[in-house]
């Protein structure tokens, strides 16, 4: 079974300030990795996904993310963030092959002028 | 593309009435469809997986006749909350694997108060 870590519930950032989400998964088979954003009473917009290749990936907003298979993990970067980055941040992955996608806990980012 | 809309975005009942949510895929056909429940500052929750033309597939500790979900075409999935009680006031997600993608795109949710 598939299962996702992310190990901050809360970062508060200063505006301009760069950010670093962190997010481990566990997995035994291949997976596709996803981060997502919700702002409040809404559903989730995708930020950037990793499917194969490059271990670096771009997404929108400024996001990027690295795909580190040694260390399972999948860490979301921003160098400089915005009043309206505040919002909730969520991890996940499905496997390779399969259906289900699971969900971190999630992490919010209260970005402070 | 790959738009998934969620109807309605909020809804309040009164307790033992039931509630019908829908999800339509827009320009893409959902095979399979995944319907999350979400509590305040949590994390989502799937609860049933649908699948168009079959039963749905539902988490352990999910009440199936509570949760009825209705997938009876490719491009519609409902989910009606039977007897809604308080307790099941949530924010309500639906979800759906876009083939080509690699992804999963959702709907906007939908917020229940059941007084």
């Amino acid at each position: 079974a598939q299962s996702v870590t992310q190990l901050d519930s809360q970062v508060p950032v200063f505006e301009e300030a760069p950010v670093e989400l962190r997010c481990n998964y566990s997995s035994s088979v291949s997976v596709y990795l996803f981060w997502y954003v919700q702002y409040p009473n809404q559903g989730l917009q995708l930020l950037l996904k990793y499917l194969s290749g490059s271990t670096l990936v771009k997404g929108i907003n400024g996001f990027e993310a690295e795909f580190n298979k040694s260390q399972t993990s999948f860490h979301l970067r921003k160098p400089s963030v915005h009043i309206s980055d505040t919002a909730e941040y969520f991890c996940a992955v499905s496997e390779a092959a399969g259906n289900k996608l699971t969900f971190g806990g999630g992490t919010r980012v209260l970005v402070k002028p | 593309g790959a738009v998934v809309s969620q109807h309605p975005s909020r809804v309040i009942c009164k307790s033992g009435t039931s509630v019908k949510i829908e999800c339509r895929s827009l320009d893409f056909q959902a095979t399979t469809m995944f319907w999350y429940r979400q509590f305040p500052k949590q994390s989502l929750m799937l609860m049933a997986t649908s699948n168009e033309g079959s039963k749905a597939t539902y988490e352990q500790g999910v009440e199936k006749d509570k949760f009825l979900i209705n997938h009876a075409s490719l491009t519609l999935s409902t989910l009606t909350v039977t007897s809604a009680h308080p307790e099941d006031s949530s924010f309500y997600i639906c979800s759906a694997r876009v083939q080509g993608f690699g992804g999963y795109t959702f709907g906007s949710g939908t917020r229940l108060t059941v007084v």
